[in-house]
């Protein structure tokens, strides 16, 4: 059964540093998302994706966070200086089409900044 | 309602026992519903995407109800197994735009 796959499992980083997260959304599906959650808090949307654009983004993904999909398979989110606060889950998500809702969800990446 | 309201955040159910537990939700401009089942360590898993009013949906011995003139859904499960056991989350879809409004979850231990 085709799944969303997402690399690293979990990454450690200091303060300050580039992280970038990896995701392979299903093959045939057209919408990808970022949603994250902070320990003992609510899933929280980050940002969709669709059509080689952004097509919206939550008062959280702010300058320093950005999404690419540069090889048609991946998807990536990328934090340019990483804060204590964005230690978190990261998931991605993807979707075949906005008219069925149902998002296919990846196991997450865990995010720890110290 | 101004949130996504899960209860309650945990319950514990003796295998066989048939459990529920409620989302509320804002009823002001509705789109959809969205129930996920998810398991440690695993990715959360749609169960299901409920639209309209009066809706109900089944998958098994897991169904849904769905009232957006209140802003409730109520999550059924008959007959809890042992595989049941995961954090149930719930997330309101305003505009149709899939960026979903998520519950804190209810997590579900069932007892063999």
């Amino acid at each position: 059964e085709p799944e969303v796959t997402q690399t690293p499992s979990h990454q450690v980083t200091q303060m300050g540093q580039e992280v970038i997260l990896r995701c392979v959304p299903i093959s045939n599906h057209l919408y990808f998302y970022w949603y994250r959650q902070i320990l003992g808090q609510k899933v929280e949307f980050l940002v969709s994706f669709y059509n080689n654009e952004i097509s919206e983004k939550s008062e959280i993904f702010d300058d320093q966070f950005s999404v690419e999909r540069p090889d048609g398979s991946n998807f990536t989110l990328k934090i340019r200086s990483t804060k204590l606060e964005d230690s978190a889950m990261y998931f991605c998500a993807s979707s075949p089409d906005s008219l069925t809702g149902e998002l296919f969800f990846g196991e997450g990446s865990r995010l720890t900044v110290l | 309602i101004l949130n996504v309201e899960q209860s309650p955040q945990s319950l514990h159910v003796q295998e066989g026992d048939s459990t529920n537990f409620t989302c509320s939700f804002p009823s002001s401009n509705f789109y959809a519903l969205h129930w996920y089942r998810w398991e440690t360590a695993k990715s959360p898993e749609a169960l299901f995407v409920m639209t309209l009013n009066g809706d109900e949906k089944k998958k098994g011995r897991i169904s849904a109800t769905l009232n957006t003139k209140e802003g409730y859904s109520y999550l059924y499960i008959k007959g809890s197994q042992p595989e049941d056991s995961a954090t149930y989350l719930c997330a309101r879809d305003n505009f149709g735009n899939e960026k979903l409004t998520f519950g804190t979850g209810t997590r579900l231990t069932i007892i063999p």
